[in-house]
This record gives structure tokens, sequence and C-alpha cells, in this order.
């Protein structure tokens, strides 16, 4: 199995552009989310997801839109990227609340950098 | 909401030695708290799971302890390498009804042969 598959894993945008992070998990997990890693800090939960269909808002959600149309794929769009935004970007699935304790498997990362 | 505090300080010790790592948090008590490892570069890595009615957990050369009425648990390496040189993340639900986690700003482990 792949696990979490996240792409692209660099990129560089300019400000007021836009890009969708792309995810993927064959895991068949009904939890999705997206993270983004500051330096020397801790994750930020941007968006998640509950199952295809579901989704709401993290701590962090601002400048970010998500959709979940298949339990496999949750997509981040950034919408006029800023450099506040330059970040690592993580996604992470689990299987379902109770199972295991909601373990998070998560993807290589994408590192952004808005200049 | 939950908040997690984590030893910001990178933690330096000699291989061979136990390391230990610090977990306190505010708030509520969790139904549960997990620890996951980050090498630079890659994504958290799920290391173990100790639930609130458990008081220690092992893994090989991991210990995880939790302490309810202190709020706190202790993450121990022994014996530890300088492959286990990481960072090291605690992950507490964001509160006692969701499965969202929040997680601590991680604690770096460096180990000198």
């Amino acid at each position: 199995n792949a696990g979490v598959t996240q792409t692209p894993k660099f990129r560089i945008l300019k400000i007021g552009q836009s890009m969708t992070l792309q995810c993927t998990q064959d895991m068949n997990h009904n939890y999705m989310y997206w993270y983004r890693q500051d330096p020397g800090m801790g994750l930020k939960l941007i968006y998640y997801s509950v199952g295809a269909g579901i989704t709401d808002k993290g701590e962090v959600p601002n400048g970010y839109n998500v959709s979940r149309s298949t339990t496999e794929d949750f997509p981040l769009r950034l919408e006029l990227a800023a450099p506040s935004q330059t970040s690592v970007y993580f996604c992470a699935s689990s299987g379902p609340r109770g199972l295991g304790g909601n373990i998070q498997y998560f993807g290589a990362g994408t590192r952004l950098s808005v200049l | 909401s939950q908040k997690i505090e984590q030893n910001s300080e990178a933690l330096n010790i000699q291989e061979g030695k136990t390391a230990t790592l610090t977990c306190n948090y505010t708030n509520y008590s969790p139904a549960y708290l997990q620890w996951y490892r980050q090498d630079p570069g890659r994504g958290p890595v799920f290391l173990l799971l100790i639930r609130e009615n458990e008081k220690e957990k092992r893994k090989e050369r991991l210990k995880v302890t939790f302490d309810t009425t202190l709020k706190q648990s202790l993450f121990h390496i022994t014996a530890s390498q300088p492959a286990d040189s990481a960072t090291y993340l605690c992950a507490l639900p964001y509160s006692s009804n969701t499965g969202k986690l929040i997680f601590g700003q991680g604690t770096t482990l460096q180990v000198k042969p």
C-alpha cells in the first residue's frame, strides 16, 4: 500500500497565484486532514473531513478551501496565495473514531513558498 | 479547548542513556494520548498510544506514562541510539467528543555517539 500520497513535493508560487495541493489515500479511511507546519511550530489543522461530501474548518482555515468528492481524495485549494501561506503542508488520514484511537497516517508533505 | 506544551529546547544526550521527553496539557483529561516521531523533511509517524486508564505503555525501547492528576505524559527512550535523533510530537483529541487531534510543537532529540 502507498498510504497517503501528496503532490507536488515542492512548489514556488507568486503572490496572488492559486494552486491545488493533492492528497490521496488507499487505506479506505473515512477521516482526512490538512495541516500546516511552520518552522519550530506544531501542526495546525486547516480543514478536515469525516467522509465523502463532508468537510469542516479547523484552527486556521482562512485562505484555503477543500472538497471531498471521494473517500480517497482530499485536495486543498489555495486562492490568492500570500507570503503568510509559505509553509509545509501535510495531509493525513485515519480510520473511524474509536478504532485505534484515531491514529493518523501522514503524507510526506508539500513544501510551498510564496514569493 | 485543549492546549499542549512540550519542551521547545532540544534535548541532547549521550548514546546509551535514557531520553525523557515531557508533554503537559491543560483543561480536560483526554481519553488517550499519542506520540509521533518526525524526521527532517518527512511527515510524522505514529509511535505509541496510551489510554486514560493505562498508567504505562511499552514498545521495545519506548515507554510512555500518563498521569491524569499531573496532566502530563512522559516519553522515555532507553538505551538511546543516534538513529533515535528526531523530533517527537505528542497529540491529544481536540475535545472530548471529536476525532481531531491537537499536536504539541515537538521536542527535538539529538543522541550523540
